[in-house]
């Protein structure tokens, strides 16, 4: 399976702020994704990071808040933009491998974020 | 995308075997049924993927009926270490990928 690493592995953050998160992978794969995971709660996906274009953002999530990079098919981040204490999550970067017909969803370890 | 159902909550002890349905109704014929694990403070792990009928690996059996409307999640002999939470997805097919929505999980418990 493909793996997957994200720097940082954590941050602490003050208001205001922003944060760029980085999310490597060690083979070349066509679609990546960047989920939120706030505490207690299951995972959400914020966008699907594009190869050479602009993101796909999901409903309640904007360019300006998460603006998101994927200049080529081994890395992409994103960035948390003017921070508040409800963008503390964990946010994960996700990426898809394909063998033959079948199509399997790995993910990174995550950026624990803190902001105070 | 299609909406899965699963128990938010299970208990088992060390040494059972612990088996987690997961309900989706609205199966599309590309989809197909991935199950992850994840613990505190990591991300998701993928534990086992299939289409149709049965598929085991090392870590799990998957069972999938005919009418692929449900599909159970077998972990044999469970340790303590099994405690995580577990989630069933649908999507995911070459030629049109769907991503990944997530619900709520199933929180297992393995007691000694």
């Amino acid at each position: 399976s493909a793996v997957i690493s994200q720097k940082p592995s954590r941050d602490i953050c003050q208001r205001g702020t922003s944060l760029t998160i980085q999310c490597q992978v060690d083979s070349q794969v066509t679609m990546m994704f960047w989920y939120r995971q706030q505490p207690g709660q299951s995972l959400t996906l914020i966008a699907t990071a594009n190869q050479g274009s602009e993101a796909t953002y999901e409903s309640g999530f904007v360019i300006d808040k998460f603006p998101i990079s994927r200049p080529n098919l081994t890395f992409s981040t994103l960035t948390v933009s003017n921070m508040s204490p409800e963008d503390s999550s964990i946010y994960l970067c996700s990426v898809v491998e394909v063998t033959g017909y079948q199509e399997t969803q790995y993910f990174g370890p995550g950026t624990r974020l803190l902001v105070l | 995308l299609a909406k899965t159902t699963q128990p938010i909550s299970m208990d088992s002890y060390e040494g059972q075997e612990v088996n987690i349905t997961c309900s989706h109704n609205n199966i599309a014929t590309n989809d197909y049924i991935t199950w992850y694990q994840q613990f505190p403070s990591q991300g998701p792990r993928f534990i086992i993927q299939g289409y149709k009928t049965k598929v085991t690996n090392e870590v799990a059996s998957l069972f999938i009926p005919a009418d692929r409307k449900s599909s159970t999640l077998s972990l044999p002999r469970v340790s303590l270490s099994d405690t995580a939470v577990y989630y069933c997805l649908v999507g995911g097919l070459s030629g049109g990928y769907n991503k990944l929505i997530f619900g709520a999980g199933t929180r297992l418990a393995v007691h000694p």
